[in-house]
């Protein structure tokens, strides 16, 4: 079976300080990788999506960028986080053989900013 | 772009049927899922519509009507569990793979 998996789960980052999350999902090749994130008592904001190694699209400009080093591995950075990147962050994964199939979430990574 | 709509909050009761309403405007369309989220926690996957009708799963179903741009979750009998946030989320087009999610509905279970 597949499982995805991000860490750290959570962690306190100064301002301009840098990010660096986690995720890897195993029992499966070739995934469609997700970063989302949703602000406390919000929607989820779709980030970045991969479709395969080293192709990655952003959806929201900002100091936030995301690389797909390995086939299962999708990495969210940033070199100086801001107050306002205190979220909840959310890796997820899809099969790539379908456009349609089901988006699944990882624990979820809450980072605040002080 | 896509716009989705659903209430922020509902409060029934235990072992009662609740209904949790979801209507979408979208240039293109290829599916529309619900997913769970309890607080705190990363949302689960509950249902997956691409044609009309109801899809029945357990305790829960939802149904799509694609002309109307409308879906809903309907959830039977009630547990104090089911107490969560419940997400809509719509995926446009062919060849897009990422959803767009609406705010969710918090619903609350009470005894």
């Amino acid at each position: 079976s597949q499982t995805i998996h991000q860490w750290p789960a959570t962690l306190v980052q100064p301002v301009g300080s840098p990010l660096s999350l986690e995720c890897t999902v195993e029992g499966t090749s070739n995934p469609n990788l997700y970063w989302y994130r949703q602000a406390a008592g919000r929607g989820l904001q779709l980030l970045f999506y991969s479709v395969g190694i080293g192709q990655i699209s952003s959806e929201v400009p900002q100091n936030l960028s995301a690389s797909r080093p390995q086939d299962r591995q999708f990495i969210l950075s940033s070199k100086k986080l801001l107050l306002s990147d205190s979220s909840f962050y959310l890796c997820a994964w899809s099969e790539g053989s379908h456009s349609g199939n089901t988006i699944y979430f990882g624990e979820g990574s809450w980072l605040t900013v002080v | 772009g896509q716009n989705i709509d659903q209430p922020t909050e509902m409060t029934a009761t235990e072992g009662a049927i609740v209904q949790i309403n979801c209507t979408y405007q979208t240039s293109g369309f290829n599916g529309l899922f619900w997913y769970q989220q309890h607080a705190g926690e990363a949302p689960t996957f509950l249902s997956y519509n691409v044609l009309d009708g109801l899809e029945e799963k357990g305790r829960f179903s939802s149904f799509l009507s694609r002309s109307k741009g409308y879906s809903y979750l309907l959830l039977k009998e009630l547990q104090m569990k089911d107490s969560a946030s419940y997400l809509c989320a719509v995926r446009e087009g062919t060849g897009r793979r990422a959803l767009t999610f609406g705010s969710g509905t918090r619903l609350q279970v009470q005894p």
